[in-house]
């Protein structure tokens, strides 16, 4: 069984065009999570948001917006692609415990912009 | 912003040697995880260690974490060639995840 799963596993998109990357959680978890990791292997946060709050770093450019239908969703969406998005973007999620919330992550969308 | 910071950047060792990864941190922490990444693959959860523990095994896995310098060490023993793979640490301030850049693991046969 897929615990956290992403769709597409890749994705390549000209610069100006809107793209959403879907996410699905199977875990019963309460919290959900978007990380973008570029080509130096840095994994930079994005967003985390469970059913009370959205938590939005603030590096984060308003061109990109998470919406959840429900509990198990995380989806990505990102208007206006630019070229510095091309990256690698992970879904994650976890229990909202500051004692035990190890992560648990999808596979990746490789996201490439031309 | 990144919160750990890994050391070294790549390790290269001969399977059965062990392998030792050190990551430092600059704020207090609730808990200090070790996730593995093999190549274009998502990362996995290895072991969590809380700001009150000092040490912790899981299989061949031994995790330190030293709260007063800042700092947990990932220790792998008799290692493997599927080993290899890229290690993290993120450090955990409430519920909020700070990942280390990692460290490039590689285990020759």
């Amino acid at each position: 069984d897929t615990a956290v799963s992403q769709t597409p596993k890749y994705l390549v998109t000209q610069m100006g065009n809107d793209k959403s990357i879907k996410c699905e959680q199977n875990l019963g978890h309460d919290t959900m999570y978007w990380y973008k990791q570029d080509s130096k292997k840095f994994l930079k946060i994005m967003f985390s948001y469970n059913n009370k709050e959205l938590i939005i770093n603030e590096t984060v450019p308003n061109r990109f917006s998470p919406k959840s239908p429900d509990k198990a969703h995380l989806n990505l969406h990102i208007n206006s692609l630019e070229l510095g998005d091309s990256a690698v973007y992970f879904c994650a999620s976890s229990h909202l415990s500051v004692s035990s919330n190890e992560q648990f992550f999808g596979p990746g969308t490789r996201l490439t912009v031309l | 912003s990144q919160q750990g910071e890994e050391d070294p950047q790549a390790l290269s060792i001969q399977e059965g040697e062990n392998a030792t990864m050190n990551c430092s941190y600059k704020t207090s922490i609730n808990n200090l995880q070790w996730y593995r990444q093999n190549s274009g693959r998502g990362l996995v959860h290895l072991i969590l260690i809380r700001s009150n523990e000092r040490e912790k095994h899981s299989g061949r896995l031994r995790v330190t974490l030293d709260t007063s310098k800042k700092s947990s060490s990932l220790l792998i023993t008799a290692s493997r060639a599927a080993d290899t793979a890229s290690y993290f640490c993120a450090t955990a301030i409430n519920n909020d995840m700070r990942f280390g850049a990692g460290t490039r693991l590689t285990v020759k046969p």
